[in-house]
């Protein structure tokens, strides 16, 4: 069966830090992958998608950037962190871009 | 420009009573609707999944509705429970380039005791 795994799950970092979530999918090959943010009170914003090793897409301009340097493997980074970076990050993953789309737990970043 | 319309936004009901999430939306073209669970701290999780011909789906207490040419759906929870306590998120799938998933911002449902 399919997994997805995100750490960590809480996160603090101090402002112009750096940061680097991580996110691997077990059970398929060859996933849609994507990074969600989910500010408090809205909801999922989409933040990158990959279809492929290497490919990345951005939906919205922002402090981060995002790699897939493997199959089933997508790192979400910043160089330094801003305030308004805070927010529940989440990573998931779908078959073909329609298909349902399952999420990892999330990790609830505390930018100070 | 597609978008998700959820309501209401939060909702407090009694253990055992019933409840109606409703979700309208503005996306063409329309591949198909899902439901969502999100336990609080937690991902989302799949509810049911309807496509643009299917108009009733259940997965245990929860029964989803869709009406294809009004664009609305609604999720149904019948004899409530603690554990429903949650927010429910109706997600849209488009057929256009991109990952073409539409979020609504959900619905926060409380189950009091």
């Amino acid at each position: 069966s399919q997994t997805i795994h995100q750490w960590p799950a809480t996160l603090v970092q101090p402002v112009g830090s750096p940061l680097s979530l991580e996110c691997t999918v077990e059970g398929t090959s060859n996933p849609n992958l994507y990074w969600y943010r989910q500010a408090a009170g809205r909801g999922l914003q989409l933040l990158f998608y990959s279809v492929g090793i290497g490919q990345i897409s951005s939906e919205v301009p922002q402090n981060l950037s995002a790699s897939r340097p493997q199959d089933r493997q997508f790192i979400l980074s910043s160089k330094k962190l801003l305030l308004s970076d805070s927010g529940f990050y989440l990573c998931a993953w779908s078959v073909q871009r329609n298909t349902e789309a399952f999420f990892g737990q999330g990790t609830r970043l505390t930018v100070v | 420009k597609n978008q998700v319309e959820q309501s209401p936004q939060s909702l407090i009901i009694l253990e055992g009573k019933n409840c109606t999430l409703q979700c309208n939306y503005t996306v063409s073209p329309f591949s198909n609707l899902r439901w969502y669970k999100q336990d609080t701290g937690r991902g989302p999780v799949s509810l049911t999944i309807m496509t643009f011909s299917e108009n009733t789906k259940s997965n245990g207490r929860y029964t989803a509705t869709l009406d294809a040419d009004t664009k609305q759906s609604s999720l149904h929870i019948t004899a409530s429970q603690l554990s429903d306590s949650a927010s429910y998120i109706c997600v849209v799938s488009a057929e256009q380039a991109g990952t073409a998933l539409i979020f609504g911002k959900g619905t926060t449902l409380s189950v009091s005791s």
